[in-house]
């Protein structure tokens, strides 16, 4: 089966910070990775998939890059909706997620 | 509009077997694009996919519980039914659905929290 790592699993952060993600793969997944952002009693929504590729409605300040092994999420500018808890998931072969980032508000 | 819905009890016994049902629609249980999970999230925890069921029937389980889960369809009620044998407390868990169109889980269904308890 395939790992995801996720890293840092708490990130405190201010609005108006660059926030970065990283996801980690036990074996190649090419560009087969999604990400979503859940908050609390609400369905995980999603974000970005194929690595890079951002959902519909999603604002821009969210972008996925990595292929292999590594990925990363970033939010360029941290909004106050941001706040919330962040995975990634492969679908390479079934489907992997990782344990989660949550990010607070520093 | 596409829209999943999950239905089931809320309390189960130990040893019991769950069963829960998803709603869909806004699409065909037979779409060739659209295939549905259950996911499961334990209260705090992070989020575990469970089983898969294709357009064409065909079914994925997860490797750690394969034996306790069975998935299936009843395409004239647009249902995805799953089930889960000798439920045990750390079971506990919000039930999702949700919806893969080939580019992630999207849409997901409201969760349904299971407890398992005697």
């Amino acid at each position: 089966d395939i790992q995801m790592t996720q890293s840092p699993s708490t990130l405190s952060a201010s609005v108006g910070d660059r926030v970065t993600i990283t996801c980690r793969a036990s074996q190649s997944i090419s560009r087969w990775l999604a990400w979503y952002q859940q908050k609390p009693g609400k369905a995980p929504k999603l974000l970005i998939y194929k690595a890079s590729s951002l959902e519909s409605g999603v604002p821009s300040r969210f972008s996925g890059s990595g292929s292999g092994t590594e990925f990363t999420l970033t939010i360029s500018s941290l909004q106050p909706d941001d706040f919330a808890t962040y995975y990634c998931q492969q679908y390479n072969s079934y489907w992997t997620f990782g344990q989660g980032t949550k990010v607070e508000i520093k | 509009q596409v829209t999943l819905k999950e239905s089931g009890p809320v309390l189960v016994k130990p040893t019991e077997t769950l069963t829960l049902t998803c709603t869909v629609s806004g699409f065909s249980v037979n779409n060739p694009r659209m295939g549905v999970s259950w996911i499961r999230q334990p209260p705090g925890k992070a989020l575990e996919w469970l089983a898969h069921i294709f357009s064409n029937d065909e079914k994925s389980y997860s490797t750690s519980l394969k034996n306790r889960l069975t998935i299936s369809k009843d395409t004239s009620k647009s249902q995805v039914v799953f089930t889960m044998t000798n439920m045990d407390p750390v079971d506990t868990a919000t039930y999702y659905c949700a919806g893969m169109q080939g580019r992630g889980f999207d849409p997901w269904g409201q969760g349904t929290l299971v407890t398992v308890s005697s």
